[in-house]
This record gives C-alpha cells, structure tokens and sequence, in this order.
C-alpha cells in the first residue's frame, strides 16, 4: 500500500509543460529526500531524479524536481511523445525501523 | 558495464517457498545496498526488502515482514530473497535494484534498464 500519493494520470499536448505532484508525511518526503522514477511500457523503471532535484548524467534537462515540506514535483517541459509513461515518486519513510516508499504513479499521455 | 540479472521466479502454490537470486557485475558489489522492488501486473512499484553492503542491516516491508529474508553473499555477488508462506498477492514481477549508497535509507534505486525481472506467480 502506497503512502505517497500522486495523480493518477496527467496529460499535454507535444511542446507543453505537465507537473507531477507528490503528497506524503513528515516521516518521507518531510523529512528524507525524494526520487522519481520513469517507467515506459514493458521497461525497468529508471531513475529520473534523486535528492529532490538532480539529474543522473544522461536525462535531459525538461525534466526537473523541487519539494516543500511535506509535498514534491516532478515538472516535465517541452513534453515529448516519449515522454508518455508512468512516472513514481519515492522515499525513505523513517517509521517502523525504515523502509522505502513509491507513489502511487502518475500516468502521463502524451496528446 | 553494470548488469543486474534476476533468476528463481516461477509458479508456486500458495504457502509454499521461492527463492529469487540476483547476479550483479560491473561494479564493486560490496560498495552498495541492494533492493528487491515488486510489480504486480498492471499495478505500481513495491519496495520489498532492502539490505546494506555489509548484510548487517536489512529492511522489509510491512506485507512481508516476517515470511521474506532478504541476503547476499559479497563473495559470489550475489543478493538473494527467500520467499515463504507465499500468498496470491505477492504474485509479481520481482526485480533486484542496486542502491546509491552503502547503507539501506536514504537511497536512489538503479535499475538495469535490460533487467526483465523474474515472474512470480502464486496460484493453486
């Protein structure tokens, strides 16, 4: 079960921008930083952003991350056909001897 | 270059045992954390398990708590996930994701993006 939600779909036109939110508790994402993950159909997800705002080498720029507080998001600029996929937020949740937690994934189609 | 390879999914009756495995190559194994994260069909990504580069910390989810272990074996780079008491739910597709650091918390999960995981199907 899922404690970071997101939408469950967004979706924009090619060019466009689309934001993806990132709801969850002072024990994750108030506290630990935050990744997001890309899934494309029939892949492995891969590591979009990690500590909230970096990019691995290799993902383009339009891709960004912020977080305040208790909540994050992933922007998507000049969107892109390929850019249609799931996309996952995650975190490490300090309770319960810690774990990790993914959103509940957002499905972004490109109109 | 860095690979992942996944192995030991298969199908098992409710109640019984599996025991998935994960060949790592391409960097120094004994530097990272490593993961399991589960998907089952059509559904989101699930944390299983997490254990750090030393084995002494290990992690679980609250869903397997108690009937998966998660280990590794630094020598043979190899992470492991002894599954027991198998349940429907658990049915997935199991991949194995290396962490950013040596410690399980506070980590970035990499996946090897030619990684097919390994199906596990629970079914009587």
């Amino acid at each position: 079960q899922s404690v970071l939600t997101q939408p469950p779909s967004a979706s924009g036109t090619p060019g466009q921008r689309v934001t993806i939110s990132c709801f969850g508790a002072n024990s994750n994402v108030g506290s630990n930083s935050v990744n997001w993950y890309q899934q494309l159909p029939g892949t492995t997800p891969k590591l979009l952003i990690y500590r909230n705002n970096q990019r691995p080498s290799g993902v383009p720029d339009r891709f960004s991350g912020s977080k305040s507080g208790t909540s994050a998001s992933l922007a998507i600029s000049g969107l892109q056909s390929g850019d249609e996929a799931d996309y996952y937020c995650a975190a490490w949740d300090d309770r319960l001897n810690g774990r990790y937690v993914f959103g509940t994934g957002t499905k972004v189609t490109v109109l | 270059e860095v690979q992942l390879v996944e192995s030991g999914g298969g199908l098992v009756r409710p109640g019984r045992s599996l025991r998935l495995s994960c060949a790592g190559s391409g960097f120094t194994f004994d530097d990272f954390a490593m993961h399991w994260v589960r998907q089952a069909p059509g559904k989101g990504l699930e944390w299983v398990s997490g254990i750090s580069w030393d084995a002494y910390n290990v992690n679980y989810a609250d869903s397997v708590k108690g009937r998966f272990i998660i280990s590794r074996d630094n020598a043979k780079n190899s992470l492991y996930l002894e599954m027991n008491s198998l349940r429907v739910e658990d049915m997935a597709l199991y991949y194995c994701a290396k962490g950013t650091f040596p410690a399980v918390s506070g980590t970035s999960l990499w996946f090897d993006p030619r990684g097919q995981g390994t199906l596990v199907t629970v079914s009587s």
